[in-house]
Order: structure tokens, then C-alpha cells, then sequence
């Protein structure tokens, strides 16, 4: 089945540390992006990708890195620099014609 | 100004309501359009797209207006099956006709529809 993967569903970090979360996608989506939910929040846009081995900025990318070497992945790292991790981070993706995103069913992220 | 804006609500309706919600969006170049759902502590999901000319789904008709940018859904026969967050997203295209990439979401608009 096609579909969006993200891994792992539950995650904690310690204060200090680096942590990655995975997205996959098999539905050969060119675009990729990554956004944080807060309780009660919107989603915020991190990062995007809209080709391999290029990504821009979004809205609140401070404290967070990305890569896109292969078409199919888009891992996030949560770095030690991002003061308040604790969220909810949706990975989606899109084909570029038809801009309908795809989600993955998240990872929530909890700083103890 | 945010780039697209939601009344959060929450909006509390009776079973078999009609209810409505607006979205507007700050930047004239947008181009797509679509309202998702999102129920709690889930991920969102595509309800419908947009369309220049206004569309229906069952009980859901969308709206556009790009002279006053915004848009618009209404949900008839509301059940309680309805109730969650509304999301609005907007999107644009460059001069190529492919996607910039950026999808944009409102807020959200909480809905919840009691027996």
C-alpha cells in the first residue's frame, strides 16, 4: 500500500540531546515538508522539500536540520539548540502538480 | 497578518445544524486550495479541495472568493460524527505552473456537535 511512515510514533529526549525522526513515503512525491503542532495550535511549517538534495526554510526552522538524499525520505533532526521541543511533528508530502499533501500519522516528541 | 486565518471557535452546534466557516488568505498568488480534518491527537486529512467555481461533496459545499481572498465551507445535517478541527490550506504556484511547495495552514477551527 502507498502511503507516508513516520517513525517512532512516541519519542523522549534529554535535555541536551540530538534526536532524528523518520518519514518515508512511497508514493513518488516530489515535495516533502515537516511541521510542528502545539496543543491547540495550528501546524507550523520547519522545513520543504521539493527536490532531492534541496530543502528551504519554513517558518520556525531554528534548532532543526533536515536532508533529502534520497526521494523517498526526509528525515528531521531536533537539535539540542531548539529550546522547546515538545510537539507533535507531522511529515507530509505532495506531488508538485497536484498540491494535495499526505500525512504521516506523526511522532510525538517529549523532552524529559 | 498572518499568511491564512481561521476563526478558532470553538463552535458548539446541535445534531442537524448547518455551520460555516471562513478562511483568508494574506497573499493574491495563492492558487490551491483545500479544507482538512484533524481529529484529536491525529494526523490531518484531505476533506476537499477548492474550486474556482464552488463544490460539493455530500454534506460539505466549499467555497472560493479570490476577489476578497477568502474561502469558505459549510457543513449541513451536522453529526456527531463531524466533530473536529477544520483546517484551511493554501498553496500557490510559480510562473512554471509547478507548486512552490509551500502549503500554508490556518489555524484551525474547532467544531463539536452535541446530541
Amino acid at each position: 500500500d502507498g502511503g507516508i511512515t513516520q517513525s517512532p510514533k512516541y519519542l523522549f529526549r534529554k535535555e541536551g540531546q540530538n534526536v532524528t525522526l523518520s518519514c518515508e513515503q512511497n508514493l513518488n512525491h516530489d515535495a516533502m515538508y515537516w511541521y510542528r503542532q502545539d496543543p491547540g495550535q495550528g501546524l507550523r511549517l520547519i522545513y520543504y522539500s521539493q527536490i532531492v538534495n534541496d530543502f528551504q526554510k519554513g517558518d520556525i526552522a531554528e534548532g532543526y536540520s533536515v536532508s533529502r538524499e534520497k526521494k523517498e525520505s526526509f528525515p528531521l533532526t531536533v537539535t539540542s539548540a531548539q529550546k522547546n521541543p515538545t510537539a507533535f511533528y507531522l511529515c507530509a508530502s505532495s506531488a508538485m502538480r497536484n498540491t494535495e499533501a499526505f500525512f504521516g500519522q506523526g511522532t510525538r516528541l517529549t523532552v524529559v | 497578518r498572518k499568511e491564512v486565518e481561521q476563526d478558532p471557535g470553538p463552535f458548539n452546534v446541535p445534531e442537524g445544524a448547518t455551520v460555516a466557516f471562513n478562511c483568508t488568505y494574506s497573499n493574491s498568488a495563492s492558487q490551491s486550495f483545500f479544507w482538512y480534518r484533524q481529529d484529536c491527537r491525529k494526523e490531518p486529512k484531505l476533506l476537499m479541495s477548492v474550486y474556482s467555481s464552488g463544490n460539493e461533496d455530500g454534506r460539505f459545499t466549499a467555497q472560493l472568493n479570490r476577489a476578497s481572498q477568502y474561502i469558505s465551507l459549510l457543513i449541513r445535517d451536522s453529526k456527531l460524527s463531524d466533530s473536529a478541527t477544520y483546517l484551511c490550506v493554501v498553496t500557490f504556484f510559480n510562473a512554471g505552473g509547478t507548486s512552490y511547495g509551500k502549503l500554508t495552514f490556518g489555524q484551525g477551527t474547532i467544531l463539536t456537535v452535541h446530541p
